[in-house]
């Protein structure tokens, strides 16, 4: 069965850099989440989207910004990032809204230098 | 969003049943109950999700009270693979908002 499919899965950035990530939703899947797990840390909740609207937000940094696109696969842009930006970076899905059932992806480790 | 509270980490042995107890003493009425497991590096991925007596697939169990306010995954005749971060997470249903909180998981540690 098609998962959630994260590009890319490994991310190496400079301070101060831009990094882009993205999130491929399983087919029929309207709902998107993104969540940031540091090392020995718990995954955090970033942002969702539902149907392409930004439907809630947790401690999603003011240097972070996220996008459902047309055909519900979603961007994170990272900027001005900083040590404590390296991390996994996970993507979820779900369909209906939310229905507490999310289908994660492998992630995708950025690493800040 | 209701707080959560489980063991910070569980130790067993292979072919063991382990139980993990949550307690949640201010759930709401619309909340579900949703177990998550996750392994180093990997997502977390959806174990079970329940409202209130029991649930059973082909995982685990999960038990919830009348009252609600606690909830207990139960996983039978574990294995090595089983080793694993448990999160139990107190979720408004389809009514609500579109995030999941997790809380601090256990960590359980299936030995041989």
């Amino acid at each position: 069965a098609a998962g959630v499919i994260q590009s890319p899965r490994h991310l190496i950035k400079e301070k101060r850099e831009t990094a882009t990530l993205k999130c491929y939703p399983i087919p029929r899947h309207d709902t998107v989440y993104w969540y940031q797990q540091g090392p020995g840390q718990d995954p955090q909740f970033l942002i969702s989207f539902y149907e392409k609207m930004q439907s809630d937000k947790g401690s999603i940094p003011d240097r972070f910004s996220a996008q459902q696109f047309s055909d519900y696969h979603s961007e994170l842009n990272m900027s001005s990032l900083e040590l404590g930006d390296s991390a996994l970076y996970f993507c979820a899905s779900s369909r209906g809204g939310y229905t507490g059932e999310l289908f994660f992806g492998e992630g995708s480790r950025l690493t800040v230098l | 969003l209701a707080k959560t509270t489980q063991p910070i980490s569980m130790d067993s042995y292979e072919g063991q049943e382990v139980n993990i107890t949550c307690s949640h003493n201010n759930i709401a009425t619309n909340d579900y109950i949703t177990w998550y497991q996750q392994f180093p590096s990997q997502g977390p991925r959806f174990i079970i999700q329940g409202y209130k007596t029991k649930v059973t697939n082909e995982v685990a169990s999960l038990f919830i009270p009348a009252d609600r306010k606690s909830s207990t995954l139960s996983l039978p005749r574990v294995s090595l693979s089983d080793t694993a971060v448990y999160y139990c997470l107190v979720d408004v249903g389809n009514t609500g908002g579109f995030k999941t909180i997790f809380g601090a998981g256990t960590r359980l540690f299936v030995k041989a």
